[in-house]
């Protein structure tokens, strides 16, 4: 079936340093989700994303936060600065949303360890 | 705010028996999903199922919209079936999903 690609799939950073996650979503999908889930937690949605902008932000999507899709291509999740507590694994997940629902792919996720 | 509350939170079976797993929502339905969330992390839809009854090998899921609630059943459980299920539910006039805290599975000889 239609696959959502994420790249890396490991990260570790220093406190303070800048991090892109990268997401390939499936190519006719226009809704693109982020979702964050710290190690035995909850799944917890992020943001979404449609038209080249955000449509809702979620109290977790913090200011250091940011989302784009430059030029149809990758999906892309910034943190700059990162903080110790963005240590999670982040999902991204695409939709095509006909008549204003549809299911979402999710890829296989971004492990971020941030020291 | 949207809620989504799974039950049970654990279960141990024995191989061969079945599995009936819920989740409930506190508002109107959009859209749901069942996952299956393998123990490295990574998601597999079992089920988008906003209404009905879906079957799939041993799974069969059943959305009862008006009662706001989804039902996962696991039937001939079999080890390699353990692992965490979790179900997502959109709210009506949401674009967003909303994660239940997942059912833990284990599947014993």
């Amino acid at each position: 079936g239609p696959k959502v690609l994420q790249i890396p799939s490991h990260q570790i950073i220093d406190m303070g340093q800048m991090v892109t996650l990268n997401c390939d979503p499936v190519s006719n999908h226009l809704y693109f989700y982020w979702y964050k889930q710290i190690l035995g937690q909850q799944m917890e949605f992020l943001v979404n994303f449609y038209n080249g902008k955000v449509m809702e932000k979620s109290k977790l999507f913090k200011d250091q936060f940011s989302v784009e899709r430059p030029d149809g291509s990758y999906f892309t999740l910034k943190i700059q600065p990162t903080a110790l507590e963005d240590s999670a694994v982040y999902f991204c997940a695409s939709s095509v949303r006909d008549w204003g629902v549809g299911e979402q792919y999710f890829g296989p996720g971004t492990r971020l360890t941030v020291l | 705010g949207q809620q989504v509350q799974q039950s049970p939170a654990s279960l141990v079976l024995q191989e061969g028996e079945n599995a009936e797993l819920q989740c409930n929502f506190s508002t109107s339905l959009n859209s749901m999903q069942w996952f299956y969330q393998r123990p490295e992390g990574s998601l597999v839809s079992l089920f988008y199922n906003p209404s009905g009854t879906k079957q799939s090998g041993r799974l069969t899921s059943t959305t009862v919209i008006k009662e706001r609630r989804s039902s996962l059943h696991i039937s001939s459980s079999q080890i390699t079936d353990s692992g965490t299920y979790l179900c997502a539910m959109e709210g009506t006039g949401n674009y967003k999903y909303v994660f239940g805290a997942g059912t833990r599975l284990k599947v014993i000889a």
